[in-house]
């Protein structure tokens, strides 16, 4: 069965500074898909960015980006110049290539500082 | 607009009392599911569905029932809560193609006294 791990429940940073958000997997599978989802007090789930299994390139959504480590079975998130609005909890999640079912990780909530 | 529906946002509700959470689409998504939400055990899938009349258990099913007699509908329904069914309700749905974004609901708090 696939498992997702997220280490750090909680993170904080300074606005306009860099910080990282770890998130390893494990799986046997070779193709499928990894997420970060963010959810804001508001509750609600916002899909941040996806990687394909498959590509290698690292996928980048404007201030944010992934570094994926296909063999090390590592996902991280980097938001880049961080803003007040993105203080939320993120969740890192891993699909199979077959089916549309989401397993998440525990979630790491993260603190903007002005 | 695109969207995933859920009534009721809040709920609080006594042991034993049957409800019924609703859920509904309007993108024509052949797949659709329900995860419940846990402080620490972040979201855990409790049914899906790939289509009409055909739905299946996910991880944490007991004590729960789905029903899927239309393509934009998947409701959740509690015969009998209990107070271990207190938690954070998110529907999800999805077009079943490979690109598997999934589209979630904007979620239910219940509470089972």
């Amino acid at each position: 069965a696939q498992t997702v791990t997220q280490s750090q429940p909680e993170m904080s940073v300074q606005e306009a500074e860099t910080v990282t958000l770890s998130c390893t997997y494990d799986t046997s599978e070779s193709d499928y898909y990894l997420f970060w989802y963010k959810q804001p007090p508001s509750r609600q789930m916002i899909l941040v960015i996806r990687q394909e299994a498959y590509k290698q390139q690292n996928a980048t959504e404007n201030r944010f980006s992934v570094n994926f480590q296909k063999a090390a079975k590592s996902f991280s998130l980097k938001i880049s110049d961080s803003q007040l609005g993105d203080a939320a909890m993120y969740f890192c999640a891993y699909s199979s290539y077959n089916t549309d079912k989401l397993i998440f990780g525990t979630g790491t909530r993260l603190q903007v500082f002005p | 607009e695109a969207q995933v529906t859920q009534n009721p946002r809040y709920l609080i509700t006594v042991t034993g009392k049957k409800l019924t959470v609703t859920c509904s689409q309007n993108m024509n998504h052949e797949y659709m599911s329900w995860y419940r939400q846990d402080p620490g055990l972040g979201l855990r899938q409790i049914y899906y569905s790939m289509n009409v009349e055909v739905t299946d258990k996910g991880d944490v099913p007991e004590g729960y029932k789905v029903s899927r007699k239309e393509k934009r509908n998947f409701p959740l329904i509690l015969e009998s809560p209990s107070p271990n069914q207190t938690s954070l309700y998110f529907c999800a749905s999805s077009s079943g193609m490979v690109n598997n974004e999934q589209f979630f609901g904007p979620g239910t708090r219940l509470t089972v006294l």
